[in-house]
């Protein structure tokens, strides 16, 4: 079964600093792998996914996500945080032979220190 | 507008009370699904949909029912049943077109809260 750490529960920042969030995957196959974002009491936003070709994918508000096969990976990447980037990120795979069915990890909650 | 409504916002529920969450698209996408939220935690998928009149249990159907007689609606009924149901439920919708990597649209979320 696909499975899907986000090792780090929380994580602050300084507003303008670099941000990294990283995400783990376990699947059999070919992920198909999303990042998410929530703000808190609403729904999930897509930020970017990942199918297939270029591992570096571009997503909204300034995020990008690298694939690595050989780490299983697929870490979150903002070169400057602003204080609206605070919100909970989840990294989620898609299990291709079930409906599509996501897997989500735990999340984690980004602060932005002014 | 198009987009997925949730529906109510908040919901509070008595102790072996059933409850009706609603959940209405009109992207026209076939599959839909049902998530929990639990407090720090990820999202746990209920039930799904691929096509009218069909559905398949997820991780943790215990205590759910949904039904699908419409492409738009998605309703999930919370019975009593379920033994901790206060919780975050997020609904979602997919296109089925035989494209598995399509993505999943979220609505904004009914949290429920049983007294």
């Amino acid at each position: 079964a696909q499975s899907v750490t986000q090792p780090d529960i929380h994580i602050t920042v300084s507003e303008g600093a670099s941000l990294e969030l990283r995400c783990n995957y376990s699947y059999g196959a070919t992920p198909y792998l999303f990042w998410y974002v929530q703000s808190p009491g609403q729904g999930l936003q897509l930020l970017l996914k990942y199918f297939s070709g270029d591992t570096l994918v571009q997503g909204i508000k300034g995020f990008e996500a690298e694939f690595k096969r050989s780490q299983s990976s697929f870490n979150l990447r903002k070169p400057s945080v602003h204080w609206s980037d605070a919100a909970e990120y989840f990294c989620a795979v898609a299990n291709n032979n079930a409906g599509n069915m996501l897997t989500f990890g735990g999340g984690t909650r980004l602060m932005v220190k002014p | 507008d198009g987009g997925i409504t949730q529906s109510p916002k908040y919901l509070f529920r008595k102790e072996g009370q059933n409850v009706t969450l609603s959940c209405e698209q009109n992207l026209n996408h076939d599959a839909m699904y049902w998530y929990r939220q639990d407090p720090g935690q990820g999202l746990r998928l209920i039930y799904y949909s691929q096509i009218v009149n069909d559905f398949q249990k997820g991780d943790i159907a215990e205590g759910y029912s949904v039904s699908r007689e419409k492409k738009e609606s998605f309703p999930l009924t919370v019975t009593s049943a379920q033994k901790n149901p206060t919780a975050f439920y997020l609904c979602a919708s997919r296109t089925s077109g035989g494209y598995s990597t399509d993505t999943q649209y979220f609505g904004p979320g009914t949290r429920l809260t049983v007294l």
